[in-house]
């Protein structure tokens, strides 16, 4: 199956400073590639996801590259926000699949 | 609308004991599965279904049972809980396949098995 690696596990900022989350694959069939955002004592909530046909998508201050040779893929979060702060999932999956594998987490805090 | 329902939030069980943690949709999703969320791990498939009368087993389905009788509704079933089964179980749904349509979790359920 898929296996999915996920770095920092933990990443402090300074208010307004970027944070890069980045993760590895290692199915060359997956081509989904969503992020989740989980708030404390919340369900996680998807943020942004991207497919393989494109390289890179973005949403206001958040946005996702993908790396199909090397098999990984990065979350961009600017001018980073207290709001900000939770834990982040990435994961994969692919066409015709019914689970997602997710990486370990990376819990992020912003410093104000 | 309420989204994705679980109850209860907390629970503790002895080694042995059964129980039934239950989850709820109301965007008649036909797609519903179960993860268990544990430290260092990320969250992993448990079992899942894509529809009324349909479930499949995911990564870690040894411990748990499942059952879809109705669209709405997907329990899952400790039958002897075990201190291993100790995590936070998420529910989830989606309107079809993963890639297809975003997974919508409950809130969780937090199960210590002592």
């Amino acid at each position: 199956g898929e296996n999915v690696e996920q770095h920092p596990s933990t990443l402090s900022v300074q208010e307004g400073d970027s944070a890069v989350i980045k993760c590895t694959y290692s199915d060359s069939a997956s081509n989904y590639f969503p992020w989740y955002k989980q708030e404390l004592g919340k369900g996680p909530q998807l943020i942004i996801d991207i497919r393989s046909n494109v390289g890179e998508k973005k949403d206001q201050r958040i946005a996702v590259t993908l790396n199909k040779t090397a098999k990984h893929f990065s979350l961009h979060i600017t001018e980073t926000q207290p709001e900000d702060s939770a834990v982040y999932f990435c994961a994969a999956s692919r066409t015709g699949a019914n689970n997602l594998f997710f990486g370990t987490g990376t819990r992020l805090t912003v410093i104000p | 609308n309420a989204g994705v329902t679980q109850t209860p939030k907390f629970q503790v069980l002895k080694t042995g004991q059964s129980m039934t943690l239950q989850c709820a949709q109301d965007m008649n999703h036909e797609y519903m599965s179960w993860y268990r969320q544990d430290p260092g791990m990320g969250l992993r498939l448990i079992h899942y279904s894509v529809g009324a009368g349909i479930t499949d087993q995911g990564e870690v389905p040894n411990g748990y049972n499942v059952s879809r009788s109705t669209t709405e509704d997907f329990p899952l079933r400790l039958l002897s809980a075990a201190p291993s089964q100790t995590s936070v179980y998420f529910c989830a749904s989606s309107y079809g396949f993963v890639r297809d349509s975003p997974l919508h979790f409950g809130n969780g359920t937090r199960l210590t098995v002592t």
